[in-house]
């Protein structure tokens, strides 16, 4: 079975921290996948990377960044966190392939206070 | 840029009984496949059942089956002889085949189960 782990399933972290979440999957897949989700917005994505040291930008990137400097492993760093950064976070990966499916980490309860 | 949209924040239906989410999205592509998610409590993401938009059958997967409309680029679940274990969040997501083929998700429909 593919697993995908999250480092942590709740954190509280204060504002003006540096805080990274760690993603780990163990099925060798290329791509990798940070969503935050909020409810009645869905999960919006915020970063992909569909290689080790690649990324690319989401649609909410802003105040984020990632790190992929080994395939199995895709980090999110928060530089600077925010109140309007808690969320719940989702990581996921899936194979290269138009047929495959990705598969999620059971997620990140994050409240930044 | 594509969008997916679910109108139905919020449905019920009665333990045995059959429920429809519905699920609307907009894109310019013609080849793509579009997914059912389901998140129970514990969080976890569990694929549902998946479309792929050149099949012209509906897919199935036991009591979960799909109405989708390419035409209408409208795909509703349909869940027959609901059980108490099918409560949870449903998310309806696109994906593009060529490009960077992320996952496009709706906003997310609670379903609860009544006894």
């Amino acid at each position: 079975d593919v697993k995908v782990t999250q480092s942590s399933r709740y954190l509280v972290k204060r504002t003006g921290e540096k805080v990274f979440l760690e993603c780990v999957q163990d099925m060798d897949h290329e791509n990798m996948f940070w969503y935050r989700q909020d409810p009645g917005l869905g999960l919006r994505l915020i970063y992909f990377s569909y290689d080790v040291k690649m990324k690319e930008k989401g649609d909410i990137p802003e105040g984020y960044s990632v790190s992929r400097e080994k395939k199995e492993r895709f980090s999110l760093i928060l530089e600077s966190a925010s109140t309007n950064q808690t969320s719940m976070y989702l990581c996921a990966s899936r194979d290269r392939g138009t047929t495959t499916e990705a598969f999620f980490g059971q997620g990140t309860r994050l409240t930044v206070v | 840029a594509q969008t997916v949209t679910q109108s139905q924040p919020e449905m019920s239906v009665q333990e045995a009984e059959t429920v429809t989410l519905s699920c609307t999205y907009d894109t310019s592509e013609s080849d793509y496949y579009l997914f059912w998610y389901k998140q129970p409590p514990s969080r976890q993401m569990i694929l549902v059942i998946r479309q792929e938009a050149y099949k012209q059958q509906n897919a199935t997967e036991n009591r979960f089956s799909v109405n989708f409309q390419k035409a209408a680029k409208s795909f509703s679940l349909k869940i027959s002889d609901s059980q108490l274990g099918d409560a949870a969040m449903y998310f309806c997501a696109y994906r593009a085949i060529q490009g960077a083929q992320k996952l496009v998700f709706g906003q997310g429909t609670r379903l609860t189960i009544n006894p």
